[in-house]
């Protein structure tokens, strides 16, 4: 069975600087999907972020970017110039490519950003 | 900008009542999906549905859930007999697709058992 580990409840970035987010996962398979969502507080998780596990190069959304190590299992956030609005939870989540869209999470690393 | 709606936004309920949290996915969407999060552990899948049926469901979706999608707009999670245990924060998503869709999810139920 698959599983998705955070290793870090909680991180704290001052504003304007850059903060990693750590996740590994554990996977047989050899093609699968992982996503960064974002939960501010009370409201919806969105998605931040996607990689395909077939695709070498790491994915970027504006300030937001991954580390993908296939072999090593590990799969981190950037986030470059921090803002006051990124300060939320991320929870990291695996995807088989061959289910039905269910998503494997892993345990949420708290955000604080300081101003 | 379409949203995943649920509701009720808290309910709480005695040990042993039924439960029903509405969802009501975004228009087009064609999966829908229920998460649970109980307080301090792991966002857990619970069960997917398309075309009218349940296409996958994990363990922890036993006798006591049920899934119903009651009109063209609605996507029902009814719990029969509520158990200490299922005070839970209750998550609905939809989906475009299934293997490349982006889930988009509701705000969540919080639903404590007394």
């Amino acid at each position: 069975a698959q599983t998705v580990t955070q290793s870090q409840p909680e991180m704290s970035v001052q504003e304007a600087e850059t903060v990693t987010l750590s996740c590994t996962y554990d996977t047989s398979e050899s093609d699968y999907y992982l996503f960064w969502y974002k939960q501010p507080p009370s409201r919806q998780m969105i998605l931040v972020i996607r990689q395909e596990a077939y695709k070498q190069q790491n994915a970027t959304e504006n300030r937001f970017s991954v580390n993908f190590q296939k072999a090593a299992k590990s799969f981190s956030l950037k986030i470059s110039d921090s803002q006051l609005g990124d300060a939320a939870m991320y929870f990291c989540a695996y995807r088989s490519s061959s289910n039905t869209g269910k998503l494997i999470f892993g345990q949420g690393t708290t955000l604080q950003v300081k101003p | 900008e379409p949203e995943v709606t649920q509701t009720p936004s808290h309910q709480v309920t005695q040990m042993g009542q039924e439960v029903i949290l509405r969802c009501v996915p975004i228009s087009n969407h064609l999966y829908f999906y229920w998460y649970r999060q109980i307080l301090g552990q792991k966002v857990e899948f619970l069960v997917s549905f398309y075309n009218n049926e349940i296409s996958e469901k994990s363990e922890i979706f036993d006798d006591q859930f049920s899934v119903e999608r009651p009109d063209g707009s609605n996507f029902t999670l009814k719990i029969r007999s509520t158990k200490l245990e299922d005070s839970a924060m209750y998550f609905c998503a939809s989906s475009e697709e299934a293997n490349t869709g982006e889930l988009f999810f509701g705000e969540g139920s919080r639903l404590t058992v007394l």
